[in-house]
């Protein structure tokens, strides 16, 4: 079936250094792809999203990338932060009639030393 | 607006006992949806509605039920509890049923079946 693969599963930086985390879809018809911030004892939240017909988003400190004829898609965050201490997750959503399928990844726990 | 709320926010149940894990939106959203979230798995879909009198299994809809009587509340039935079902449970929900569309998470139900 359809699956979402997520790597690293755990990343250590130092504050004001860049973290890549970086994801692989299996299903083509896959058209939106939404990153997540979890926070501990929290739901994910959305910090952003990029759909199929664009290869690049970025807002403020974060950058998403995707890579249609790889099916690679990357979240890029610079000049990390304590606060961006969480777990992110990817994931791909797919519309089928009557509704749509987001499959997420197995999430990345970042860590941001100060 | 509250956004998603969901009760309890943890439970402890014996096997073979059954409960109902309660979810509401008041954002008028169409789709509604629960996930499981256990470690190293991501957000696992269970069941998901597109409206009221509407709903659907997702990918681990096994022991467990959902109805849809109204578009605020998203009841998740556990008919008869077990160890493997001891996770987190997010409710989550969506504007629109299309691919596209935020989804907002509530905070969690911690579950854990002894």
């Amino acid at each position: 079936g359809e699956n979402v693969e997520q790597h690293p599963s755990t990343l250590s930086v130092q504050e004001g250094d860049s973290a890549v985390i970086k994801c692989t879809y299996s299903d083509s018809a896959s058209n939106y792809f939404p990153w997540y911030k979890q926070e501990l004892g929290k739901g994910p939240q959305l910090i952003i999203d990029i759909r199929s017909n664009v290869g690049e988003k970025k807002d403020q400190r974060i950058a998403v990338t995707l890579n249609k004829t790889a099916k690679h898609f990357s979240l890029h965050i610079t000049e990390t932060q304590p606060e961006d201490s969480a777990v992110y997750f990817c994931a791909a959503t797919t519309s089928h009639t009557g509704g749509f399928k987001t499959i997420f990844g197995a999430g990345t726990r970042l860590f941001v030393k100060a | 607006n509250a956004g998603v709320t969901q009760t309890p926010k943890f439970q402890v149940l014996k096997t073979g006992q059954s409960m109902t894990l309660q979810c509401a939106q008041d954002m008028n959203h169409e789709y509604m949806s629960w996930y499981r979230q256990d470690p190293g798995m991501g957000l696992r879909l269970i069941h998901y509605s597109v409206g009221a009198g509407i709903t659907d299994q997702g990918e681990v809809p096994n022991g467990y039920n959902v109805s849809r009587s109204t578009t605020e509340d998203f009841p998740l039935r556990l008919l008869s509890a077990a160890p493997s079902q001891t996770s987190v449970y997010f409710c989550a929900s969506s504007y629109r049923r299309t691919s596209g569309n935020t989804i907002y998470f509530g905070e969690g139900s911690w579950l854990t079946v002894v």
